[in-house]
């Protein structure tokens, strides 16, 4: 099992430009989410999903979008990158089974917006 | 929001001395969770304490939570090197709008 993997690993944008974070789960988890982690600063939800072809809003949702075509995929878009979304974004997945909701995260990908 | 804070912000100890973080939280939860952060890597789940539980412990890991001060600590017993991280408290519904703390730096001094 490869767990949770994130593609690309490092980035660098200009502003305004656009790309795609991809994330995927071996686990046949239902629930995937996203979140940004700033330098000292703990994780803030930008956005989730419950089950394929469902998405919700997290803390920090503006200038993100998301979707979840397939369960095992779960990708976030930047569509017009800012040198505020300047971050390390983490993926993470989680079951519901035992109502525990422990969540398993990727490696991360470090996102520069010049 | 939910969320959570850790206490302290930093902590700095020698080998196989204890450690106790904090963490306080603002609404109703089900669960609570801590989790490790090795530098520049990936969140790693540590233990969790379900809303009805007022201790857990697991090898070296003992938590508390208390709902009525809507607080909970992590204690590590006997610290080691391979200690040294940050740890983070989180909280969620029922999976849903998780919400993680600061975090507490651990550095374990051999």
């Amino acid at each position: 099992n490869a767990g949770v993997t994130q593609t690309p690993k490092f980035r660098v944008l200009k502003t305004g430009q656009s790309m795609t974070l991809l994330c995927a789960q071996d686990m046949n988890h239902e629930y995937m989410y996203w979140y940004r982690q700033d330098p000292g600063m703990g994780l803030r939800l930008i956005h989730y999903s419950v089950g394929e072809g469902t998405t919700a809003k997290g803390e920090v949702p503006d200038g993100y979008n998301v979707s979840r075509l397939k369960k095992q995929n779960f990708l976030l878009g930047l569509e017009s990158a800012a040198p505020s979304q300047t971050s390390v974004y983490f993926c993470a997945s989680s079951t519901s089974s035992g109502l525990t909701y422990e969540q398993y995260f990727g490696p991360g990908t470090r996102l520069t917006v010049t | 929001s939910q969320q959570g804070e850790e206490d302290p912000q930093a902590l700095s100890i020698q080998e196989g001395e204890n450690a106790t973080m904090n963490c306080s939280y603002k609404t109703s939860i089900n669960n609570l969770q801590w989790y490790r952060q090795n530098s520049g890597r990936g969140l790693v789940h540590l233990i969790l304490i379900r809303s009805n539980e007022r201790e857990k412990h697991s090898g070296r890991l003992r938590v508390t939570l208390d709902t009525s001060k809507k607080s909970s600590s992590l204690l590590i017993t006997a610290s080691r090197a391979a200690d040294t991280a940050s740890y983070f408290c989180a909280t969620s519904i029922y999976g849903q709008n998780f919400v993680f703390g600061p975090g507490t730096r651990l550095s374990v001094l051999p």
